[in-house]
């Protein structure tokens, strides 16, 4: 089984602060995914990565940064943490197809911003 | 353009009872669709996916899903709940590449 591991599953976090949430995948998926998950307002994804060092804004990714300097691990920064960060983070990877793609979720990183 | 509509953010039923959970779609290509469950503080698992061919797709756990291109629907059942079905559900919907449109999530509840 596809294993994606979020390190971090609980976080808090003052105002200010610079925050790392680590992903790290171990079958070899050339994308990697990051959501935000808040409540009625479903999955948003901040960033995806299709290769080592590259990377794509998704449809928020304004107060986020990424990096992914090797295959297995895709990491979420966010630069000076804000209250309105509070939320459920979510990491994904996937097989590059031509079909459809599936997408294997982490288990999530909370973070609370103070 | 793509999008995912999910009717009913909350949906209660009885131990036992059937379970629906309503997926409208849009889409200008032809579709790939899925649903993932997410329980309490976890990430989502794939419950299972339509790509092309059979249209009544059947998953794990004992939920299937048809998908009705004349309706644009790919709603969610199971014949008869258990307590253990308690969970978020999403519907999904992908094009080829990395797009994929989420719903906004059904909170089912199931009653003893």
């Amino acid at each position: 089984d596809v294993k994606v591991t979020q390190s971090s599953r609980y976080l808090v976090k003052r105002t200010g602060e610079k925050v790392f949430l680590e992903c790290v995948q171990d079958m070899d998926h050339e994308n990697m995914f990051w959501y935000r998950q808040d409540p009625g307002l479903g999955l948003r994804l901040i960033y995806f990565s299709y290769d080592v060092k590259m990377k794509e804004k998704g449809d928020i990714p304004e107060g986020y940064s990424v990096s992914r300097e090797k295959k297995e691990r895709f990491s979420l920064i966010l630069e000076s943490a804000s209250t309105n960060q509070t939320s459920m983070y979510l990491c994904a990877s996937s097989l590059p197809s031509s079909g459809a793609n599936v997408l294997t979720f982490g288990a999530g990183s909370r973070l609370t911003v103070l | 353009a793509q999008s995912v509509t999910q009717l009913g953010s909350h949906v209660s039923v009885s131990e036992g009872a059937l379970v629906l959970l309503r997926c409208n779609y849009s889409s200008s290509v032809p579709p790939y669709l899925f649903w993932y469950v997410q329980y309490p503080n976890q990430g989502l698992q794939l419950l299972l996916k339509y790509t092309t061919g059979a249209t009544l797709v059947k998953g794990i756990n004992g939920f299937e899903a048809e998908f009705k291109k004349s309706e644009t629907s790919f709603h969610l059942t199971k014949p008869s709940a258990h307590m253990s079905d308690a969970a978020e559900y999403f519907c999904v919907l992908s094009n080829t590449g990395n797009q994929f449109y989420f719903g906004t999530g059904t909170s089912l509840t199931v009653i003893p």
